[in-house]
């Protein structure tokens, strides 16, 4: 079975704040997914990274994909409270591209 | 309109019942998902389904036993329900499987179930 790991699981920061989540695996994919997920709501996806290596900007918030594809990271600058929430990474591996996901890490941003 | 829609959204039921959890999509997608998210957040898939037909069974107890009518349909029924099936069922869909970029995954509100 593969495993994500996300850590931290618990982030409170202050607003203004810089932060970095991190997906780990001892396994290879081919992608990986960040997702955000509010209370009461379904995860929304963030973004989708597929190169090693490869690095994506969504305003604040700035994915890496490691070089080996067997983790990523998520960066925000200067946190808002509407960052709240729980983040999640996905990875997607095999011929059915069956997914795995991160326990998440559950993110409050203090105004 | 919401693109992907589940019913019902609370569902509390007594162990050893049979209930169905409805999922419709109007994205026009091809492949359809149900996903389990337990008490600590874990989410986990268990069901995906392309053009009404199963790919991907991950393990899961036979008491679960999805049915895809059409590939904007994609219903759960769980039999003989106990304790540790309470937990959120979240359906989802993409255009098609696999989760390429610009290949979106779009999750409903989710299906908040407790066994009592």
């Amino acid at each position: 079975t593969q495993l994500l790991e996300q850590s931290p699981q618990f982030l409170s920061i202050q607003e203004g704040e810089n932060l970095t989540v991190y997906c780990n695996s001892s396994s290879v994919f081919s992608s990986l997914q960040w997702y955000r997920q509010e209370p009461g709501e379904g995860p929304v996806l963030l973004v989708t990274v597929v190169t090693g290596g490869e690095v994506k900007k969504l305003k604040r918030l700035t994915f890496q994909f490691g070089d080996a594809r067997k983790d990523s990271s998520l960066h925000i600058t200067a946190a808002q409270p509407g960052d709240t929430g729980l983040y999640l990474c996905a990875g997607y591996s095999g011929g059915y591209q069956k997914v795995t996901f991160g326990i998440g890490t559950k993110l409050q941003v203090i105004p | 309109d919401t693109a992907v829609s589940q019913t019902p959204k609370y569902l509390v039921t007594q162990m050893g019942n049979d209930k169905s959890i409805k999922c419709e999509q109007n994205l026009g997608h091809d492949t359809m998902y149900w996903y389990k998210q337990d008490s600590k957040k874990f989410l986990k898939i268990m069901f995906s389904y392309n053009n009404k037909e199963l790919i991907i069974n991950e393990t899961v107890p036979n008491r679960f036993s999805p049915k895809s009518p059409d590939k904007a349909h994609l219903n759960l029924h769980i039999n003989s329900l106990e304790l540790g099936d309470s937990a959120v069922y979240f359906c989802a869909s993409s255009l098609y499987r696999g989760p390429g970029v610009g290949n979106t995954i779009y999750f409903g509100e989710g299906s908040w179930l407790t066994v009592v």
